[in-house]
């Protein structure tokens, strides 16, 4: 079955620990994004990558970081310098940057 | 500024078309008008997208308007599972990368009434 999946879907972890929420796409698509979620409020981009071993930051990358060395994958860490962590995220692929985008199911991270 | 203007929430009934508006007054001539929704604490879902012509797939039919100032999302039998947040983007659609991140804005709240 081909898809976007996240994993793991419920994360909790303490304050001041760094967490690195899974990406991988079986779609052969070029580009991958990170969005967050808060609760009544739309989607705020983080990060997005056009093609392996590139990315760039969206309009919220503070306090996060991504790395790209595969087509299939693009972790997202949140760090301890990221001062809300506890959000829904979303990671998303396309076959080119800017073709319409497929979503996985979503990462809920709970920061205590 | 935004892009794009839509209801914040609209009601319809269950087996009726639901018309959802959007307004994009300030289009240039290479972007696409795409719609995605997302139903409560999922991933959004890519809906359809259009540059100038009307479009329809298996899930709706998109309607541009002839100066593409606005256009319309058709979903032309809505069910209970239709009920979601539809949002409604402007972008190029560039394979060569000359393309904004992809942003959201708030949507409409689409309720379908049993």
């Amino acid at each position: 079955d081909g898809g976007i999946t996240q994993s793991p879907k419920y994360l909790f972890r303490k304050e001041g620990q760094n967490v690195t929420l899974s990406c991988e796409q079986n779609l052969n698509h070029d580009a991958m994004y990170w969005y967050r979620q808060d609760p009544g409020q739309g989607l705020r981009l983080i990060y997005y990558s056009q093609i392996v071993n590139d990315f760039q930051k969206g309009d919220i990358a503070e306090g996060y970081s991504v790395s790209r060395e595969k087509k299939e994958s693009f972790p997202l860490t949140v760090t301890s310098a990221q001062k809300n962590p506890t959000a829904f995220y979303l990671c998303a692929s396309s076959i080119f940057f800017s073709a319409e985008a497929f979503f996985g199911q979503g990462t809920r991270l709970t920061v205590v | 500024d935004a892009k794009t203007t839509q209801p914040t929430s609209m009601d319809c009934a269950e087996g009726r078309a639901a018309n959802l508006p959007c307004n994009h007054s300030t289009i240039s001539g290479n972007e696409y008008v795409y719609w995605y929704r997302q139903i409560h604490s999922q991933g959004p879902q890519y809906i359809i997208h259009g540059l100038k012509n009307n479009e329809t797939n298996e899930m709706a039919s998109l309607i541009i308007t002839e100066d593409r100032k606005s256009s319309t999302l058709i979903l032309p039998h809505a069910t209970l599972r239709d009920t979601a947040v539809y949002y409604c983007i402007v972008r190029v659609r560039d394979s060569g990368g000359g393309a904004d991140g992809l942003t959201f804005g708030k949507g409409t709240h689409l309720i379908i009434q049993p």
